[in-house]
């Protein structure tokens, strides 16, 4: 049973406009929570991560909010590029980072 | 800049056969692990390790197992492999400073015949 879930396979848009992948966890001991983007024949490369303590964090093009609530986090990618069109991974860990749970993925198509 | 290494980027192998994975990193890193990814499925930890000769069974340990002999270098091994092992595999590490941050290898594309 997967603990963290992206149920979008996925997302097609337009360039310059936002893209907003979302992921659902299940586990309330998750406090930590990534991003990483996949191109094909790559190894995923980490992009964002957010603690349980905040609520949003922002890099650059790229924030990441967490609704603890809800047990759900988006990663919001504005304006979108077409060099963002990739697969991305939501991941999560329980402070022991000796686990990490990851999505079944999302794969982002930014149309030029 | 850290690197992981992945010592094949593509892999044919019969039934039956035994298969060893290679994966190194520069970094001194402490944990290193082993994931397979597979559509649909995401990325499944198959083991870890936080220490040279120290190991701890992933997700879905079954069919495979593992050597640390250095810290630099962990190797995935198939014992028997079977066409359901056919997937693409990646190594990633973490250590002191990035405990919080997985980085990974390029990822070997094992296909079992």
């Amino acid at each position: 049973d997967q603990q963290v879930k992206q149920n979008s396979p996925s997302l097609s848009v337009q360039e310059g406009r936002i893209s907003i992948l979302n992921c659902d966890y299940t586990n309330s001991m998750f406090d930590y929570f990534l991003w990483y983007k996949k191109y094909p024949a790559e190894g995923p490369t980490f992009l964002i991560s957010i603690s349980s303590i905040k609520d949003k964090n922002e890099d650059g093009r790229f924030t990441v909010f967490l609704n603890k609530s809800a047990k759900h986090l988006s990663l919001h990618i504005v304006p979108s590029q077409p060099g963002d069109s990739a697969v991305y991974f939501c991941a999560a860990s329980d402070g022991n980072f000796n686990k990490f749970y990851f999505g079944s993925g999302t794969k982002l198509n930014v149309k030029p | 800049d850290v690197k992981v290494t992945q010592s094949s980027r593509y892999l044919v192998k019969r039934t039956g056969e035994k298969v060893f994975l290679e994966c190194v990193q520069d970094m001194d890193h402490e944990n290193m692990f082993w994931y397979r990814q597979d559509p649909g499925l995401g990325l499944r930890l198959i083991y870890f390790s936080y220490d040279v000769k120290m190991k701890e069974k992933g997700d879905i340990p079954e069919g495979y197992s593992v050597s640390r002999e250095k810290k630099e270098r962990f190797s995935l091994i198939l014992e028997s492999a079977s066409t359901n092992q056919t997937s693409m595999y990646l190594c990633a590490s973490t250590g002191p400073g990035g405990e919080e941050k997985l980085f990974f290898g390029s990822g070997t594309q094992l296909s079992v015949l």
